[in-house]
C-alpha cells in the first residue's frame, strides 16, 4: 500500500520560532496533499490543501502567514508554523491523495507532535 | 453543507459483546471510509466504501453502506480488547476530494 511518512515525529520548540514538518509520499507521487490539525480529544480539522506547484487553498480561520505550505514536488509537503505560540501545540498529520479508475483515497502520515513552550 | 455525525461518541463495553458504531451523513456521496486511531498515533485506514449496499469485514469488524439511508455502520462483533480505540467515519465530498469526518467514537472494550 502506499506509504506517507513525516518528520519529525515530535518537536520541542520555544515560544516565536519556527518549526518545518515535512511529509513525503515515499512510494506514489502525489499531486494533493492535505494538512490536519488534531487537538486533545477531537477530529481531524482541515487547515489546508497543497496542490503540487500551485498556491495551498486554505481553510477558513487559518492563517496562510502562520501556516505556510510548499508543494514543490510530487513526493513532499511542508508546513512551516511561523513564530509558534503554545496555543498553536497541536498534533499535525498530512495526508497524500491517490486517484485511480474514478477512485481516491487518503493515505496518512504518522503525525507530528508540536509542544510550543 | 455536507455534515457527518457518528454516535455513540463514547463506548464503553465486555469483551465478548456485539455493538454498532453508526455513522450518518447530509449528502448523496457513496464514498464513505473508516478510520481507526489509537492514543498518539495517526489514522489507519479499515474500510473503504463505494458503493450502495457495499459490506466489507475484517476480523471482527464489518462495515456496510446505504447511501440512500445516508448511513454507514461499523459493526464490532465478540469484541476484544485490542479492539480499544477511536474511530472515525469520513465522507468524500465530490467537488474538491476532501474528507468531512465524523467527530469520533471512543471505544473502550473492558476484559
Amino acid at each position: 500500500g502506499a506509504v506517507v511518512s513525516q518528520h519529525p515525529s515530535r518537536v520541542i520548540c520555544k515560544s516565536g520560532t519556527s518549526v518545518k514538518i515535512e511529509c513525503r509520499s515515499l512510494d506514489f507521487q502525489a499531486t494533493t496533499m492535505f494538512w490536519y490539525r488534531q487537538f486533545p480529544k477531537q477530529s481531524l480539522m482541515l487547515m489546508a490543501t497543497s496542490n503540487e506547484g500551485s498556491k495551498a487553498t486554505y481553510e477558513q480561520g487559518v492563517e496562510k502567514d502562520k501556516f505556510l505550505i510548499n508543494h514543490a514536488s510530487l513526493t513532499l509537503s511542508t508546513l512551516t508554523v511561523t513564530s509558534a505560540h503554545p496555543e498553536d501545540s497541536s498534533f499535525y498529520i498530512c495526508s497524500a491523495r491517490v486517484s485511480a479508475g474514478g477512485r481516491s483515497e487518503q493515505y496518512f502520515g504518522p503525525g507530528t507532535r508540536l509542544t510550543v513552550t | 453543507e455536507l455534515k457527518v455525525e457518528q454516535n455513540p461518541l463514547f463506548l464503553s463495553m465486555q469483551e465478548g459483546k456485539n455493538y454498532t458504531i453508526y455513522c450518518n451523513y447530509s449528502t448523496t456521496s457513496d464514498r464513505l471510509y473508516w478510520y481507526r486511531q489509537d492514543p498518539g498515533k495517526s489514522l489507519e485506514s479499515l474500510f473503504v466504501l463505494l458503493s450502495n449496499g457495499a459490506v466489507k469485514q475484517e476480523g471482527r469488524l464489518m462495515a456496510s453502506l446505504d447511501t440512500k439511508a445516508r448511513l454507514s455502520t461499523l459493526h464490532i462483533t465478540a469484541a476484544v480488547h485490542d479492539l480499544s480505540a477511536t474511530y472515525f467515519c469520513a465522507v468524500d465530498e465530490d467537488s474538491n476530494y476532501q474528507l468531512i469526518w465524523g467527530a469520533g467514537t471512543k471505544l473502550i472494550i473492558k476484559p
